[in-house]
């Protein structure tokens, strides 16, 4: 069974930029939610995608946007970047036929905005 | 608003002993509290979870303390070994949305 993956492993961008980041659930999983965690800090909730439609979000600004696809598998796309989006970006999937409480983490995505 | 409060930011405590984490939350909805280990470069790793239904839950040498009444739980690592070295956040949800509330994180430093 294969866990959660993410890429790319780090990005570097320039401010004002736009960046894409992306997230394969694990296998069965069809609930993706995406998470900043800055230095130092918890994991803040960005937004959830559950079979293909957004299902909660969290107090985030509208240029965090994302999509989930038949496969399950996410993106998060982030616009007009700003220095304080640099931190670690976390996709975790849940199982089940409907949302559940576990959450399986990925390695992330490390961005820094210069 | 902080919803989930974990303490102490940081321990170190020698091998074989005991490490204890406790967190309080304030939203009386929440009805699942996982705990997560990260190491660093790493994504958070589920490590035992718990429902408000019990008080205490124990898998191996990881115990969560349940205390409903107080809104608080704690994780207690037994026997910490070096390996443990990581920082731990406590967690709370709902079942309604499902978002992971997380406390700011506990660092541990096991010495050998």
């Amino acid at each position: 069974e294969t866990g959660v993956t993410q890429s790319p492993t780090h990005l570097i961008k320039t401010r004002g930029q736009q960046v894409t980041l992306r997230c394969s659930s694990q296998s069965g999983h069809n609930t993706v939610s995406w998470y900043q965690q800055a230095l130092g800090q918890g994991p803040q909730f960005i937004f959830q995608y559950y079979r293909e439609e957004e299902n909660g979000r969290g107090n985030f600004p509208p240029r965090f946007s994302g999509l989930q696809f038949p496969n399950y598998s996410s993106e998060l796309n982030v616009n007009a970047l700003e220095l304080d989006d640099s931190a670690l970006y976390l996709c975790a999937s849940s199982p089940g036929a409907s949302p559940s409480y576990e959450q399986y983490f990925g390695p992330g995505t490390r961005l820094t905005v210069t | 608003q902080q919803q989930v409060k974990q303490s102490p930011q940081s321990l170190i405590v020698q091998k074989g002993g005991i490490s204890i984490i406790n967190c309080a939350y304030e939203n009386t909805a929440f009805d699942y509290f996982p705990w997560y280990q990260q190491f660093p470069g790493k994504g958070p790793a589920l490590l035992i979870a718990i429902r408000p239904d019990v008080s205490e839950k124990k898998e191996g040498r990881f115990t969560i303390s349940f205390n409903k009444s107080a809104k608080q739980f704690s994780l207690h690592i037994m026997d910490s070994q070096p390996g443990d070295s990581a920082t731990y956040f406590c967690a709370a949800t709902k079942a309604a949305g499902n978002k992971l509330t997380f406390g700011g994180g506990t660092r541990v430093l096991v010495k050998p």
